[in-house]
């Protein structure tokens, strides 16, 4: 039972190049979240999904899009990357929406020049 | 704008001392949860308060939520070394409870 993984741990991009970060759970969990880090702000949703085949966007969405075809696969994609995007990306999962217990994946590091 | 404001956003207290970390809101939460963070890692929850008043204990920590369910308070008694690492607070909201509101993160440093 590994949890929530996310590779790769670190990428660097160049400023309009896109790439996709990926999340999976083994845990059969319903919901799935992205979460951005950024010194000072905490931790800021995102995209969400409450199973497959549905999404819905956080607070801060634009610059990304999200697509969930299987339970345990929630990737994120970047479209054209942007300094602003420079961030410590975080996957979680947890069991349904009435569920309080929120696992995170281990974080990707970004940075975009 | 915060929704959740953390106090102090940066703690470093020597090893035995006590020490609270408190999370505020003008904002009424169904639920409040705390997460510690270490180096290179995603946060890992510690507790969740959902009931008004409701205190919960952790070993050395103990954890209130707000009478009227705005705030809450992490207090951690005769700090250890090992209790380094970012502490974050996290609000269930009353409408759309999926999604939780973070606080901006207390960085707590205990020194031997």
């Amino acid at each position: 039972n590994a949890g929530v993984t996310q590779t790769p741990k670190f990428q660097v991009l160049k400023t309009g190049q896109s790439m996709t970060l990926q999340c999976a759970q083994d845990m059969n969990h319903e919901y799935m979240s992205w979460y951005r880090q950024d010194p000072g702000m905490g931790l800021r949703l995102i995209h969400y999904s409450v199973g497959a085949g549905i999404t819905d966007q956080g607070e801060v969405p634009n610059g990304y899009n999200v697509s969930r075809s299987t339970t345990e696969d929630f990737p994120l994609r970047l479209l054209s990357a942007a300094p602003s995007q420079t961030s410590v990306y975080f996957c979680a999962s947890r069991t349904h929406l009435s569920s309080y217990e929120q696992y995170f994946g281990p974080g990707t590091r970004l940075t975009v020049t | 704008t915060q929704l959740l404001e953390q106090s102090p956003q940066f703690l470093s207290i020597q090893e035995g001392e006590n020490l609270t970390v408190y999370c505020n809101s003008s904002s009424v939460f169904s639920s409040l949860q705390w997460y510690r963070q270490e180096p290179g890692e995603g946060p890992v929850l510690l507790v969740t308060v959902v009931t008004g008043g409701e205190v919960k204990k952790l070993k050395r920590l103990t954890f209130q939520f707000g009478d009227a369910r705005k705030d809450s308070s992490l207090h951690i008694t005769a700090a250890q070394p090992g209790d380094t690492g970012l502490y974050l607070c996290a609000g269930g909201r009353i409408q759309g409870a999926q999604k939780l509101v973070f606080g901006q993160g207390t960085r707590l440093t205990i020194n031997p």
